[in-house]
């Protein structure tokens, strides 16, 4: 069965600190994958997608991901974090059939310290 | 407005109420989602519209859950005879079509307590 795993509950950066978030999928075919991210009381906000093609994706806010297939990971990756990128990040997977759905992981809370 | 509107915001009920779930999708997307969020988990899956036509309900835990679209617009969820484990964030998403290179929007939920 597909499934996202995304191995940190909760990680801690200090402003400017560079961050990786990592994620997990098991998936038989060609995945497409997503990152998202929540603030509190917000509804999730796209922040990039792979679909096929290069492997580093670039995605809103500075965020970039990179793809690699003989590990299963999609890991995402901002080269400075701010203060205000403190949030929840789930990444996805879209699920077989090309029906939209999405299956997503059990999400990294992100703090920033000043 | 411009995004995904979901009414209300906070529903409390007491258990064995029935409660309804409004989502208002973009307009003009013909893709519309349901997802449950837990307490400190990811969203699942609930149920997918395409206009009018729920071509996947897998995701729906119970017969309590019911959804529909009518008018290939505006969708409900109704959950029947609400059980404290029903609580949680329900949020809906739209899309301009089923196609993985169309994003969801996503809605800022509706956080449902059941007492």
């Amino acid at each position: 069965a597909q499934s996202v795993t995304q191995p940190d509950i909760h990680i801690t950066v200090s402003e400017g600190a560079s961050l990786e978030l990592r994620c997990n999928y098991s998936y038989g075919a060609t995945p497409y994958l997503f990152w998202y991210v929540q603030s509190p009381g917000q509804g999730l906000q796209l922040l990039l997608k792979y679909f096929s093609g290069d492997t580093l994706v670039q995605g809103i806010k500075g965020f970039e991901a990179e793809f690699k297939r003989s590990q299963s990971s999609f890991n995402l990756r901002k080269p400075s974090v701010h203060w205000s990128d403190a949030a929840e990040y789930f990444c996805a997977v879209g699920a077989q059939g090309n029906t939209g759905k999405l299956i997503f992981g059990q999400g990294t809370t992100l703090q920033v310290k000043p | 407005g411009a995004g995904v509107s979901q009414s209300p915001r906070y529903k409390v009920a007491k258990r064995g109420q029935d409660v309804a779930l409004r989502c208002d999708p973009i307009s003009g997307h013909v893709s519309l989602f349901w997802y449950q969020q837990a307490l400190g988990q990811g969203p699942e899956f609930l149920t997918y519209f395409q206009n009018e036509a729920q071509l996947d309900k897998s995701g729906l835990p119970s017969d309590r859950f019911f959804a529909e679209r009518p008018e290939g617009s505006v969708s409900t969820l109704k959950i029947q005879r609400t059980q404290q484990e029903d609580s949680a964030v329900y949020l809906c998403a739209s899309s301009s079509d089923r196609e993985w290179n169309q994003p969801q929007h996503f809605g800022d939920g509706t956080r449902l307590s059941i007492l």
